[in-house]
């Protein structure tokens, strides 16, 4: 079974540009969820879909950061402008049945 | 809210030594309580899952306890090697119905030859 993929691997960008990154859950996963994890920190929850509607998106920054996932299974989190703050590992996980997350290897992104 | 502390935040120990890892969670009502592997440019791995009703479990070296009275879970690793070198996280689930997550910082644990 092949596991959650994101891509890219790695990004940097300068402040104020925007970025896009892509999961691709385990097929059948109805729950897709994304986390940013800031250097010494435990993951945060950013947002999380079941199929393609918003559960939860609470912590989301919206007045910068986007998410979605129109057919109900890969997903982009965009964030558009980014600050030096937004610097963080960004993961995306997927679950059947909420229970157990399966994570992806996640995108670093470095704010210059 | 529910907060999830670990100490130490940082572990080095000589190869053959056994590890334990301390976590502790403000909320007793969780619905699992789950330590989790990280691996520089890796993803996090499930290494052990504790059900809200269980005490204990165990899995080849690893063994963790959960105490949901004191708000305490452990991690112990019995003759730790290099391979075990890892950030460690401590993760407790709500029990909501939609099973969200709320991870510790993590104790990075270096294992020496």
């Amino acid at each position: 079974e092949a596991g959650v993929a994101q891509s890219p691997r790695y990004k940097i960008i300068e402040k104020r540009q925007s970025v896009a990154f892509w999961c691709n859950p385990i097929s059948g996963h109805a729950t897709l969820y994304w986390y940013q994890q800031i250097l010494g920190q435990g993951p945060k929850l950013l947002i999380q879909f079941q199929n393609n509607g918003v559960v939860d998106d609470s912590q989301l920054p919206k007045d910068r950061f986007s998410a979605e996932r129109l057919k109900g299974v890969d997903s982009t989190l965009k964030i558009q402008p980014a600050k030096l703050e937004d610097s963080a590992v960004y993961l995306c996980a997927s679950s059947f049945d909420r229970v157990l997350q399966y994570f992806g290897p996640g995108t670093r992104l470095l704010v210059l | 809210k529910q907060e999830v502390t670990q100490i130490p935040a940082a572990l080095s120990v000589p190869e053959g030594e056994n590890l334990v890892l301390n976590c502790s969670f403000t909320d007793s009502a969780i619905y699992n309580l789950q330590w989790f592997r990280q691996d520089p440019g890796k993803g996090l791995t499930s290494l052990l899952l504790i059900q809200s009703s269980q005490r204990e479990q165990t899995s080849g070296r690893l063994n963790a306890s959960l105490d949901k009275s004191s708000g305490r879970s452990t991690l112990y690793i019995a003759a730790s090697q290099p391979g075990d070198s890892a950030t460690y996280l401590c993760v407790c689930a709500t029990t909501d119905s939609w099973g969200k997550l709320q991870f510790g910082a993590g104790t990075q644990v270096v294992v020496t030859p």
